[in-house]
């Protein structure tokens, strides 16, 4: 089982439609999570941490759920530059380094 | 631009040749990590340095790969003897061991095509 897996989609949802993206972790000594976003052919870039107690970020919420292994992120009223893919991200501890999802690609259209 | 600088940006060789990638990390980072990308795929851990000392090197792909990042600022990442599987996108990343664990900052990366 891979460390950490997402849906690849696409995910295809009009303008101001909500969506949902979720992803699964293996390895319970997890600590830390987070959602990083890559534009085509761009580098990944930290989009925002993952709290125990959930988090907002605008138009973004992130959720997760210890007991189940896995985080969320909502999107909500989409936009068309929120086309990318979503990577879910987790950590060990501060000295282990990122292992990452292989992404979940949102197009959002017009 | 003071972001994470990589170099070459594409390289396309023949089966069997050496290639050296070199990364110049944000200048204050004192850890450096190596990724591999392929199509489709997330972003796959190879080495990381704190300064100078290379602190995980397991996950090499194998003994064909190497990394070193001599004084401590920027680093190379060499690939021997280069087969066509790997063919992929080499992505540096920095930060400061200091911060927040999740926030890397990439470079634009190294995309290698062998023949």
């Amino acid at each position: 089982r891979k460390e950490v897996e997402q849906d690849p989609g696409p995910f295809n949802v009009p303008e101001g439609a909500t969506v949902a993206f979720n992803c699964t972790y293996s390895n319970s000594a997890s600590q830390s999570f987070f959602w990083y976003r890559q534009d085509c052919r761009k580098e990944p870039k930290l989009l925002m941490s993952v709290y125990s107690s959930g988090n907002e970020d605008g138009r973004f919420t992130a959720q997760l759920n210890r007991a189940s292994q896995y985080i969320s992120l909502l999107i909500r009223d989409s936009k068309l530059s929120d086309s990318a893919t979503y990577l879910c991200v987790v950590t060990y501890s501060g000295n282990t380094p990122l292992v990452f999802g292989k992404g979940t690609r949102l197009s959002v259209i017009a | 631009d003071t972001g994470v600088s990589q170099n070459p940006r594409h390289k396309i060789t023949k089966r069997g040749q050496n290639v050296t990638f070199r990364c110049d990390p944000i200048s204050e980072h004192n850890r450096l990590y190596w990724y591999r990308q392929t199509l489709g795929q997330g972003p796959e851990f190879l080495t990381y340095f704190q300064n100078e000392a290379q602190l995980e090197k397991s996950r090499l792909l194998s003994d064909r790969f190497s990394a070193e990042r001599p004084k401590g600022s920027f680093s190379t990442l060499e690939i021997q003897r280069t087969e066509q599987g790997d063919s992929a996108m080499y992505l540096c990343a920095s930060s400061l061991a200091s911060t927040v664990a999740g926030e890397l900052f990439f470079g634009e990366g190294s995309r290698l095509t062998v023949l």
